[in-house]
């Protein structure tokens, strides 16, 4: 089973200040998808990186791929309460042929962002 | 398009007593899957089904859990007898198919095993 650690696994901040979330793996995944949650609701998809190396930016969110396609970054310039959320990345794996790709979550990232 | 339907929202039921969530996905997404998601963790993938045959139940309880799509549309997923660790969020997704692509998730069922 591929694991993806995040961390921090909470994180309380002002508005306005920046953050960046971390998830980590031994594995190597063919893609890396970020995912926001808000209570009571599913995952929402916010990026896919495929590319090791790649950068995808998303208004304020900042998403990066690691070279070896092992891990990425979520960073978040200038919160705003309206980003507070449980924030999870999400590792692809096995798709290749007749095989079918499988998704594994990290545990997860709780945002706050107080006023 | 509509979203995944899942019901009911909430269930509440003792221990040893026997539950069914439904799930019905968006139109035309062969990929179903179901994840439990304990209270502050990442959801974990217990069934995953392309049409109506099943792709992955590694991770499935199969003494007590199990899990059908019929026709290879709608999907239920069964729990019996219930123990107090299965309380957690039930989710169902969807996704169009082969590689795992955009996951589109239902709101999901809390269960709560008293």
């Amino acid at each position: 089973t591929q694991l993806l650690e995040q961390s921090p696994q909470f994180l309380s901040i002002q508005e306005g200040e920046n953050l960046t979330v971390y998830c980590n793996s031994s594995s190597v995944f063919s893609s890396l998808q970020w995912y926001r949650q808000e209570p009571g609701e599913g995952p929402v998809l916010l990026v896919t990186v495929v590319t090791g190396g790649e950068v995808k930016k998303l208004k304020r969110l900042t998403f990066q791929f690691g070279d070896a396609r092992k891990d990425s970054s979520l960073h978040i310039t200038a919160a705003q309460p309206g980003d507070t959320g449980l924030y999870l990345c999400a590792g692809e794996y096995g798709a290749g042929g007749t095989s079918y790709g499988k998704l594994t979550f990290g545990q997860g990232t709780i945002l706050t962002v107080h006023p | 398009e509509a979203g995944v339907a899942q019901s009911p929202r909430y269930k509440i039921i003792e221990k040893r007593q026997s539950v069914a969530f439904w799930c019905n996905p968006i139109s035309g997404h062969a990929t179903l899957y179901w994840y439990q998601q304990i209270l502050g963790q990442g959801p974990k993938l217990l069934i995953q089904f392309q049409n109506n045959g099943v792709v992955d139940d590694s991770q499935l309880p199969k003494d007590r859990f199990s899990a059908e799509r019929l026709k290879g549309v709608d999907s239920t997923l069964k729990i019996q007898p219930a123990k107090l660790e299965d309380s957690a969020v039930y989710l169902c997704a969807s996704s169009l198919g082969h590689a795992v692509g955009t996951l589109h998730f239902g709101n999901g069922t809390r269960l709560t095993v008293t």
